[in-house]
């Protein structure tokens, strides 16, 4: 089975613009997560999508949204990027279930670095 | 609120010796997961374990134990004899089940392992 894939594995973008970033999940599941990584503040969730529904939201501002597309590949977008946006984004995959928690499968991430 | 605490910022120890990577955990909640992720240099999160919080036995896999005791709320990792291959960060997570399906993983902060050849 192909792992969770990430594209772009690297990004460069100036302060102010926006950015898209995207995730394929593990074919089969249907929960998406999204964790921003940084040397400072760690591994923080953003949010999580299931059925193309936002389930689950983590404290980051509007500026950071995503969506879910109905094959399960999700997007995240981050607009109006500022200089603390810089980080390695994680998307996860896991074979959700309404009783269960299953594991989390990571993609390599996108490594976004704002100038 | 949830919180893991991986008080270890760094360890290092020459190869072929055992190390223990500590994990504290805190929750309100009943029924949880525990997780130990690596993270190596190329950057992408490995998944090692699950643990639910009905399950208190340990398990062993190859050179990887894990210790749970719900008593001190501790999810403790072991690397025995290790290898170089074995260097990496660790990360202990936490997922609580207060919402059905709850998929949030909170992490602790890590503890980076250097393995000395």
């Amino acid at each position: 089975k192909a792992g969770v894939t990430q594209t772009p594995r690297y990004l460069i973008k100036t302060r102010g613009q926006q950015v898209t970033l995207s995730c394929s999940p593990i074919s089969g599941h249907r929960s998406v997560s999204w964790y921003q990584q940084t040397p400072g503040q760690g591994l923080q969730f953003l949010f999580e999508y299931f059925s193309e529904t936002q389930r689950n939201k983590g404290n980051f501002p509007g500026r950071f949204s995503g969506r879910q597309f109905s094959n399960s590949r999700s997007e995240m977008n981050v607009s109006t990027l500022e200089l603390g946006d810089s980080a390695l984004y994680l998307c996860a995959s896991s074979a959700r279930h309404l009783t269960l928690i299953y594991e989390q499968y990571f993609g390599p991430g996108t490594r976004l670095t704002v100038t | 609120a949830q919180k893991v605490t991986q008080a270890q910022t760094e360890i290092s120890v020459v190869e072929k010796e055992d190390v223990t990577l500590d994990c504290v955990y805190e929750t309100r909640d009943t029924t949880y997961y525990l997780f130990w992720y690596k993270q190596p240099p190329s950057g992408e999160l490995v998944f090692l374990i699950r643990r639910n919080s009905f399950d208190e036995q340990n398990e062993i896999s190859g050179r990887y134990s894990w210790n749970f005791q719900k008593s001190t709320s501790s999810f403790n990792f072991t690397i025995t004899a290790s290898q170089v291959v074995d260097s990496a960060v660790y990360f202990c997570a936490l997922s609580a089940m207060a919402n059905f399906g709850n998929e949030k993983l909170t992490f602790g902060t890590g503890t980076r392992l250097t393995i000395i050849p």
